[in-house]
């Protein structure tokens, strides 16, 4: 069964860096998804992508928030200058049609954790 | 910001008993009802939908139940089994966007 893919499955990283986490969505589908969940939280949207433009993001995605696809398999999300509370799991979803209700298929999460 | 609301954060069940597990929206513009289960490390995987035209719908051992005057829905698993336990939200979106408002989850433990 066709599955989203993360990379890596974690990260540490110093505060001020930038990371890139990465996401390998279902192959057949067009919209992709950034959510996270920080420690003991809900899981929060922070942006959604279709035909290399962003389509909706949320108040959490800020200028150091970045999205990206690459190529035609990957779709990343870069964080450009890491703070303390950005550590949180985040997870890559992805549909095929991107309509409401539609179900979003979720990858396994990268934790990452800044220190 | 607490559109999506799931009160217990821990259920405990009977294997072969029935598990209910609730959740509350504020958002009257909500209108597709999403269930993800979660395991420890792994990704919420869908497990079943509702949209705001029904009131039930059923999967298998899954079924969902929605009161949109109440603005609640419940999930209910019967009969429960022990690979059953893991964390189960709570979602929905609205019509015309596509991002998804989750609950903070329920811990659903089901012993053997």
């Amino acid at each position: 069964e066709p599955e989203v893919t993360q990379t890596p499955s974690h990260q540490v990283t110093q505060m001020g860096q930038e990371v890139i986490l990465r996401c390998v969505p279902i192959s057949n589908h067009l919209y992709f998804y950034w959510y996270r969940q920080i420690l003991g939280q809900k899981v929060e949207f922070l942006v959604s992508f279709y035909n290399n433009e962003i389509s909706e993001k949320s108040e959490i995605f800020d200028d150091q928030f970045s999205v990206e696809r690459p190529d035609g398999s990957n779709f990343t999300l870069k964080i450009r200058s890491t703070k303390l509370e950005d550590s949180a799991m985040y997870f890559c979803a992805s549909t095929t049609n991107g309509l409401a209700g539609e179900t979003q298929y979720f990858g396994p999460g990268t934790r990452l954790l800044v220190l | 910001d607490q559109q999506v609301k799931q009160n217990s954060p821990s259920l405990s069940v009977q294997e072969g008993r029935i598990s209910i597990l609730n959740c509350d929206y504020t958002n009257s513009m909500f209108d597709y009802f999403l269930w993800y289960k979660k395991y420890p490390a792994e990704g919420p995987t869908f497990l079943i939908s509702i949209s705001s035209i029904k009131d039930k719908n059923e999967d298998g051992r899954f079924t969902v139940f929605l009161n949109k005057s109440a603005k609640h829905l419940s999930l209910h698993i019967v009969p429960s089994q022990p690979g059953d336990s893991a964390v189960y939200f709570c979602a929905a979106s609205a019509s015309g966007a596509n991002n998804l408002f989750f609950g903070t989850g329920t811990r659903l433990t089901v012993i053997p």
